[in-house]
């Protein structure tokens, strides 16, 4: 098993500002994954982030808007970029453990 | 990765059985089928997980017939902090390496 810690667990910020978000897991996975949670709605996958390689992304989703880093197996960070109210959201982090995937708390945003 | 078919929402009153359908009928042959929980402002939280016929753990059942198209989480006499989203995945390889993307979910009401 797999024990993930997000911070910040909620922000409120300004639109056009940057937020990022960290993820720790308490030991090493091979692949690391990004979500956004509208309100009521189920997850939807941003990227898939590894270790020294650049993120992959799904559609409708850019490196520029929501930069990604994986220094090492154990952490990663997700920036959202010039942020808008529409960005508003939670974001999760998920990390995999054989065939089990474990979640960050998640990350409440609110873009004012 | 296959594509999930789930109710919407379900209702239950408490003491009571609950039976989640999910349907999968482009399910791989390597494919394994996955339950989360999600309970509000958190992330999803690992159920249960089959390949085929029937797995039991301390929280609930799963029921995966022959043909593996479909699989049945069962929860056994539900109380009120059951209420969640109940997500079913498939394509959740061996090997670590595959996303895992959701589905709509099952929103399971249990009512006193």
């Amino acid at each position: 098993s797999a024990v993930i810690s997000q911070k910040p667990s909620r922000d409120i910020c300004q639109r056009g500002t940057s937020l990022t978000i960290q993820c720790q897991v308490d030991s090493q996975v091979t692949m690391m994954f990004w979500y956004r949670q509208q309100p009521g709605q189920s997850l939807t996958l941003i990227a898939t982030a590894n270790q020294g390689s650049e993120a992959t992304y799904e559609s409708g989703f850019v490196i520029d808007k929501f930069p990604i880093s994986r220094p090492n197996l154990t952490f990663s960070t997700l920036t959202v970029s010039n942020m808008s109210p529409e960005d508003s959201s939670i974001y999760l982090c998920s990390g995999r453990v054989e065939t089990e995937a474990f979640f960050g708390q998640g990350t409440r945003l609110t873009v004012v | 990765l296959a594509k999930t078919t789930q109710p919407i929402s379900m209702d239950s009153y408490e003491g009571q059985e609950v039976n989640i359908t999910c349907s999968h009928n482009n399910i791989a042959t390597n494919d394994y089928i996955t339950w989360y929980q999600q309970f509000p402002s958190q992330g999803p939280r690992f159920i249960i997980q089959g390949y085929k016929t029937k797995v039991t753990n301390e929280v609930a059942s799963l029921f995966i017939p022959a043909d593996r198209k479909s699989s049945t989480l069962s929860l056994p006499r539900v109380s009120l902090s059951d209420t969640a989203v109940y997500y079913c995945l498939v394509g959740v390889d061996s090997g670590g390496y595959q996303k895992v993307t959701f589905g709509t979910g099952t929103k399971l009401q249990v009512i006193p």
